[in-house]
């Protein structure tokens, strides 16, 4: 089974900063490889397909990069509204998810 | 517009057999290169990927419960039904079933599980 590890598994941050969240895949992926925002009591929405496309409706202050075993999710400039949980998941067989980063305010 | 909705029971006991039904509308489970997935998340934990079925039928599992889990499928209703047997107290969780397209891109709202005798 492919297993994803996320760093950090936290973090605080402020309006306006640039945040970066790290992915691993502990065998290579191509570039299957989804991101994912989740708020509290709600489900998760997908940001980013393909290690780096955009999903439709999805600001364009998040980008992805990466392939192969490394990945990684930027946001460009926080917003109020991006303070959540994000999930990094391989779809290169079957699915699994990263164990998570939270992203609070500092 | 692409919904899905989870339904089954809130409650169940252990050693019993969970029984959940994703109705899906705005896409038809034939069409090809789209699935769906069920993943479920305990409270205050990650996401964990269950199974998923495919277009052409196919079904993939996690390892970890594979011998619990059957998942399938009735395109006639557009319901995606999925089983677990040998319910445990550490299988209380919201399950969430989605569609993947290019990613996992439409969710359903998620329905709570509890566990407990």
């Amino acid at each position: 089974d492919i297993q994803m590890t996320q760093s950090p598994s936290s973090l605080s941050a402020s309006v306006g900063d640039r945040v970066t969240i790290t992915c691993r895949a502990s065998q290579s992926i191509s570039s299957y490889l989804n991101w994912y925002q989740q708020k509290p009591g709600k489900a998760p929405k997908l940001l980013i397909y393909a290690a780096s496309s955009l999903q439709s409706g999805v600001p364009s202050r998040f980008s992805g990069s990466g392939s192969g075993t490394d990945f990684t999710l930027t946001i460009s400039s926080l917003q109020p509204e991006d303070f959540a949980t994000y999930y990094c998941q391989q779809s290169y067989s079957s699915f699994t998810f990263g164990p998570g980063t939270k992203v609070d305010i500092k | 517009q692409v919904t899905l909705k989870e339904s089954g029971p809130v409650l169940v006991k252990p050693t019993e057999t969970l029984t959940l039904t994703c109705t899906v509308s705005g896409f038809s489970l034939s069409n090809a290169r789209m699935g769906v997935s069920w993943i479920r998340q305990p409270p205050g934990k990650a996401l964990e990927w269950l199974a998923h079925i495919f277009s052409n039928d196919e079904k993939s599992y996690s390892t970890s419960l594979k011998s619990r889990l059957t998942i399938s499928k009735d395109t006639s209703k557009s319901q995606v039904v999925l089983t677990m047997t040998n319910m445990d107290p550490v299988d209380t969780a919201t399950y969430y079933c989605a569609r993947r397209w290019n990613g996992m891109d439409v969710w359903g709202q998620g329905t709570t599980v509890t566990v407990s005798s």
